[in-house]
This record gives structure tokens, C-alpha cells and sequence, in this order.
């Protein structure tokens, strides 16, 4: 069954530098997602990505943070200033279509540890 | 805005007992419902669905109906397994009419099943 891939799993990162989360969504999937879990707390949308542009962003979402798609199989979330509280696991996520009834695919994690 | 709101875990059960994992949710609208299951070290997987009022999602013997009046989409399962030990996360899509298709997750219940 096709999956999405994540890399790194782990990545340690000190504060203030520059971080890039990879995923590989599925390969005939158009919607991609972003997400955070802080530990301890609920998984938190981020940011939605459809036709090479963001289609939603929550308010976590702010000018730190990226999205690309470079080629036509990654999907990249970039953190430019890394700070203490953006220590989380970041999921990524696929979907085929569009709408609410639309199961989307996660991957297993990067877990983003800042010191 | 939207919410969900889950029971907090964990769960501790014995093998074959019965399992209900409450879920409610606050939103405007028709949502589309669902759960989904982490087994430790993996992402996100979805287990099941519901996407109108009264349909009931069921999958590898646990089964949610989508209750409108209640606002409810509580998890189900006759006769657990030590291998349904994991995270449910009850999650919810959409809501107003055109409305996106993020999701927007409880705070996870952690299920422990023992012999």
C-alpha cells in the first residue's frame, strides 16, 4: 500500500538555526498537508498546499515558516529561525481530492527537538 | 470555530472487554467525522469515517455513528485485542458548507489492552 515518507525521523536542531522537514506524499495525491503535535497536546493544523500555492494556514503558521514543493515528488515545510517552542513531531499528510469527505494519509513523523 | 473533545486516557482494559472511547465535537454546519489510530512509533492511520448524520464508519471491528443531536462520534468495539493498544485520535473535517478540509484532532485517548 503506497505511504507517505518522512525524513528525518529525529532531527536536533540549536535555537535560531534553520530547519527542513521532508515528506513524500503519495504519488498521485494533488493536497498536502502540514501538522504539529507539541507533546502532550492536540495535533494542530498548520498549513494546506494545493496546485504549488497554500491553500490555508492556521495562525501557528507565521512568516518562520515555508512550504515547497521543489519537484514533483517532495513536499518540504522550512523553518527559518528555529525557537525553543517549536520543539514538536510534524506530521505531513496527502489527500487525492479536495472536501471534507477526503481521508488524508500521514506519514510517521519528523520528531524536532530545539535546544 | 471548530472543536473536539475526547475523553482522557489512558484506557486500561483486559483482552476481549468491551472498548467505548467517547468523542464529541463543536461545529456550525455538516462536518465529516473520523477516527484515527497511532500504534507506538508510527504515524497517523485512518481507521474510519462518517460523513453524513446517522451513517456509521466501521472498520477491523470497531464502528462510530455520527450523532447529530448528541454532537457526538464515540468509538466502539465489542472485544479489544492486545494489538488495538494504541493513540485514537477522533478528528473532524469541514462544517460549513464550502467550508475547508483540515482537520481539526481531540487530544488523542491512549488505549492499553492486557492479557
Amino acid at each position: 500500500e503506497p505511504e507517505v515518507t518522512q525524513t528525518p525521523s529525529h532531527q536536533v536542531t540549536q535555537m535560531g538555526q534553520e530547519v527542513i522537514l521532508r515528506c513524500v506524499p503519495i504519488s498521485n495525491h494533488l493536497y498536502f498537508y502540514w501538522y504539529r503535535q507539541i507533546l502532550g497536546q492536540k495535533v494542530e493544523f498548520l498549513v494546506s498546499f494545493y496546485n504549488n500555492e497554500i491553500s490555508e494556514k492556521s495562525e501557528i503558521f507565521d512568516d518562520q515558516f515555508s512550504v515547497e514543493r521543489p519537484d514533483g515528488s517532495n513536499f518540504t515545510l522550512k523553518i527559518r529561525s528555529t525557537k525553543l517552542e517549536d520543539s514538536a513531531m510534524y506530521f505531513c499528510a496527502s489527500g487525492a481530492g479536495q472536501g471534507k469527505n477526503q481521508p488524508q494519509h500521514f506519514g510517521d513523523g519528523t520528531r524536532l527537538s530545539i535546544l | 470555530g471548530n472543536s473536539v473533545t475526547q475523553m482522557e486516557g489512558p484506557v486500561t482494559l483486559s483482552e476481549e472487554a468491551f472498548l467505548t472511547i467517547n468523542c464529541t465535537y463543536t461545529a456550525t454546519g455538516y462536518p465529516s467525522l473520523f477516527w484515527y489510530v497511532q500504534y507506538p512509533g508510527e504515524g497517523l492511520q485512518l481507521l474510519l469515517k462518517a460523513t453524513k448524520a446517522d451513517d456509521k464508519g466501521s472498520n477491523k471491528g470497531f464502528e462510530a455513528t455520527y450523532r447529530k443531536e448528541t454532537t457526538s462520534f464515540h468509538l466502539e468495539k465489542g472485544s479489544v485485542q492486545v494489538s488495538d493498544s494504541a493513540v485514537y485520535f477522533c478528528a473532524l473535517s469541514g462544517g460549513l458548507t464550502g467550508g475547508g478540509n483540515k482537520l481539526t484532532f481531540g487530544t488523542g485517548t491512549q488505549l492499553k489492552v492486557e492479557l
